[in-house]
């Protein structure tokens, strides 16, 4: 079974840092790409970031809000992806997910999501 | 960046009703567009992808279909368990984008 489980939300200050991972089981990670996906407290849904597979060299995008200050990356050894955010503000307070994308001759997004991780940012 | 709009932004319907969700592209997106079903409190499911392409597991009761820049999301017979947010997504080009949502709420 595809299983994709966040950790590492927290309340931080604003400026600071943290780092979610998301592990995940029943398929090779290194395969397929991965995104994170976010949601403030009573809004829609916010695409973070992109991480393509091995074959296309794990090439990443990132949303103009967080580029220069999240860094997506993946462990395959660890079957992990995660996220680093860095200089964090009260606008990246939101529900985190990691979200796996289908492939179906052609890749397509929003296959496979997480349970997400909440990450608050205030003082 | 491709902005996408859903109408309505809610609607509420019976049970048994056909709803129909629609979502526009401010430009054309050939057939990269995906539909996501979100319940409170808990992450959002794959629906549709590839415009009208079921995900496994999803009950043939939801449909897609559209072209260019205007897309819809179609339930047939609302169900008590369809009663969510839905959500479109585009995936021509970088930035990815959503719509806002429509939430289905019980009449």
């Amino acid at each position: 079974e595809v299983q994709l489980v966040e950790s590492g939300g927290d309340l931080v200050q604003p400026g600071g840092s943290l780092r979610l991972s998301c592990a995940a089981s029943g398929f090779t990670l290194s395969d397929h790409y991965m995104d994170w996906v976010r949601q403030a407290p009573g809004k829609g849904l916010e695409w973070v970031a992109t991480i393509r597979n091995r074959d296309n060299r794990y090439t990443t995008e990132y949303a103009a809000s967080v580029r220069g200050r999240f860094t997506v990356s993946t462990d395959d050894s660890k079957k992990s992806l995660y996220l680093q955010m860095n200089s964090l503000n009260t606008d990246d307070t939101a529900v985190y997910f990691c979200v796996r994308a289908g492939f179906d001759n052609a890749w397509y997004v929003g296959g496979v999501w997480g349970q997400g991780t909440t990450v608050t940012v205030s003082s | 960046d491709i902005q996408m709009t859903q109408s309505p932004y809610s609607l509420s319907a019976s049970v048994g009703d056909r709803v129909t969700i629609t979502c526009r592209a401010s430009q054309g997106i050939n057939s990269y567009l995906a539909w996501f079903q979100q319940k409170p409190g808990k992450a959002p499911k794959s629906l549709i992808y590839k415009i009208s392409s079921l995900q496994s597991g999803v009950p043939s009761k939801f449909s897609g279909s559209g072209s260019g820049t205007d897309f819809t999301l179609t339930i047939s017979s609302l169900q008590p368990e369809d009663f969510a947010t839905y959500y479109c997504q585009q995936y021509q080009g970088y930035p990815l984008t959503f719509g806002q949502g429509t939430k289905v709420e019980i009449k």
